[in-house]
């Protein structure tokens, strides 16, 4: 199992450009996530997908789009990049749905991240 | 809305001290997970644990274990003679149920960078 796979590894824009982040998981999990990391701020929660043709906005969803394509893939999309979003970007999936469908919290599976820098 | 605080933004310490990493949470829920986080400097994210809001019994796992109290909304993280391969940023994070039965994404603290000198 390779988990969580994101590409590109590194990518540098310059501002006005669009580009997607992709993110694949082969763990079967329902639900799937995209964070940014910011220095001293900890990860921020952009968009979520609790379930394939479900998605939710987080705490930072500006200037951002997501897509889940399908069970596996969770993409997500700067249109316009700016200077702001120049940030280590992580896509995590994970369980959540116990026996009967029942929510079980699991724990999230990182990706190893997409370093993004915006000039 | 949800917040988690880690107020120690830098702990270090030597080598085999015990050490204690502090979390403290807020929610209205009655339902939510609790989970530690670790950060090595290869940036990838581990995780340490998950504990459920119904569940306060302490846990050990090793030189790991985990202090969870309702009443004062904490759920602390104490390394037992600490070694170098400890140095690493710790995330505490909350997650809730959303409106739909799934998750509706993990609230970070801060972090706290730990280092372990030799």
């Amino acid at each position: 199992n390779a988990g969580v796979t994101q590409t590109p590894k590194f990518q540098v824009l310059k501002t006005g450009q669009s580009m997607t982040l992709q993110c694949a998981q082969d763990m079967n999990h329902n639900s799937m996530y995209w964070y940014r990391q910011d220095p001293g701020m900890g990860l921020r929660l952009i968009y979520y997908s609790a379930s394939e043709g479900t998605t939710d906005k987080g705490e930072v969803p500006n200037g951002y789009n997501v897509s889940r394509l399908n069970k596996r893939e969770f993409s997500l999309r700067l249109e316009s990049a700016a200077p702001s979003q120049t940030s280590v970007y992580f896509c995590a999936s994970s369980e959540d749905k116990g026996t009967g469908g029942l929510w079980s919290g699991d724990e999230q599976y990182f990706g190893p991240g997409t370093r993004l820098t915006v000039t | 809305a949800q917040k988690v605080t880690q107020a120690q933004t830098e702990i270090s310490v030597v080598e085999k001290e015990d050490v204690t990493l502090d979390c403290v949470y807020e929610t209205r829920d009655t339902t939510y997970y609790l989970f530690w986080y670790k950060q090595p400097p290869s940036g990838e994210l581990v995780f340490l644990i998950r504990r459920n809001s119904f569940d306060e019994q302490n846990e050990i796992s090793g030189r790991y274990s985990w202090n969870f109290q309702k009443s004062t909304s904490s759920f602390n993280f104490t390394i037992t003679a600490s070694q170098v391969v400890d140095s690493a940023v710790y995330f505490c994070a909350l997650i809730l149920l959303d409106s739909g039965g799934g998750a509706d994404g993990l609230t970070f603290g801060k972090g706290t960078h730990l280092i372990i000198q030799p």
